[in-house]
């Protein structure tokens, strides 16, 4: 079975805090795909990053890393310097072998106050 | 236009109407999906296809039936509708159903309320 699970429901921060969105997956397959997707109020989800298992290369990408541990079955992301633009709802989601389908966690809602 | 794009943005009808959703890729993709997310549930696969052909249908009711014309265009069409089917309509696109290889790229939905 593949299991995507984001413990975390709603995180709530203060503008230029550092955040951590916690993602932990199960799967079978030797090969699979990891991702997360942001989903701001207007709807949309907007595909921030894909991994594939062979690559456990942390990522950066501006303020936004991600920590992909295949130990612990985690790929968590993490936002540096939060603001209030980055107040959406994170989802991650799991690929199992190349041809499955997209299985998304539950989502967490981050709130950045300024 | 770019991208996924959807119409309506918003739709409220009742349990007898018939209603269509629609979606438009502008990204030269060959697989299109139909998801569906309702409140505190993960988003739920509905219907894929590749090449205008369906490839896959979770279990997903009768009353919602799926039609893909070209590879640019997907349509939702609804008829009898329960208030459980009250929820956002998520359309996205592939290049390939290659999943892991090809990223999808979604659409910003058709919030759906069934009265």
């Amino acid at each position: 079975a593949q299991k995507v699970t984001q413990a975390q429901t709603e995180i709530s921060v203060v503008e230029k805090e550092d955040v951590t969105l916690d993602c932990v997956y199960e799967t079978r397959d030797t090969t699979y795909y990891l991702f997360w997707y942001k989903q701001p109020p207007s709807g949309e989800l907007v595909f921030l990053i894909r991994r594939n298992s062979f690559d456990e290369q942390n990522e950066i990408s501006g303020r936004y890393s991600w920590n992909f541990q295949k130990s612990t079955s985690s790929f968590n992301f993490t936002i540096t310097a939060s603001q209030v633009v980055d107040s959406a709802v994170y989802f991650c989601a799991l690929i199992g072998g190349s041809q499955g389908n997209l299985i998304f966690g539950k989502g967490t809602k981050l709130s950045v106050k300024p | 236009e770019t991208g996924v794009t959807q119409t309506p943005r918003h739709l409220v009808m009742g349990m007898t109407n018939k209603k269509s959703l629609k979606c438009e890729q502008h990204l030269g993709h060959n697989a299109m999906y139909w998801y569906k997310q309702s409140a505190k549930k993960p988003l739920e696969l509905m219907f894929v296809y590749s090449l205008e052909e369906r490839v896959e249908n979770n279990s997903v009711p009768s009353r919602f039936s799926p039609e893909c014309p070209n590879s640019s265009h997907l349509f939702l069409h609804l008829h009898t509708l329960q208030p459980e089917d009250s929820a956002l309509y998520l359309c996205a696109s592939s290049r390939t159903t290659a999943a892991g290889t090809d990223t999808q790229y979604f659409g910003p939905g058709t919030r759906l309320t069934v009265l």
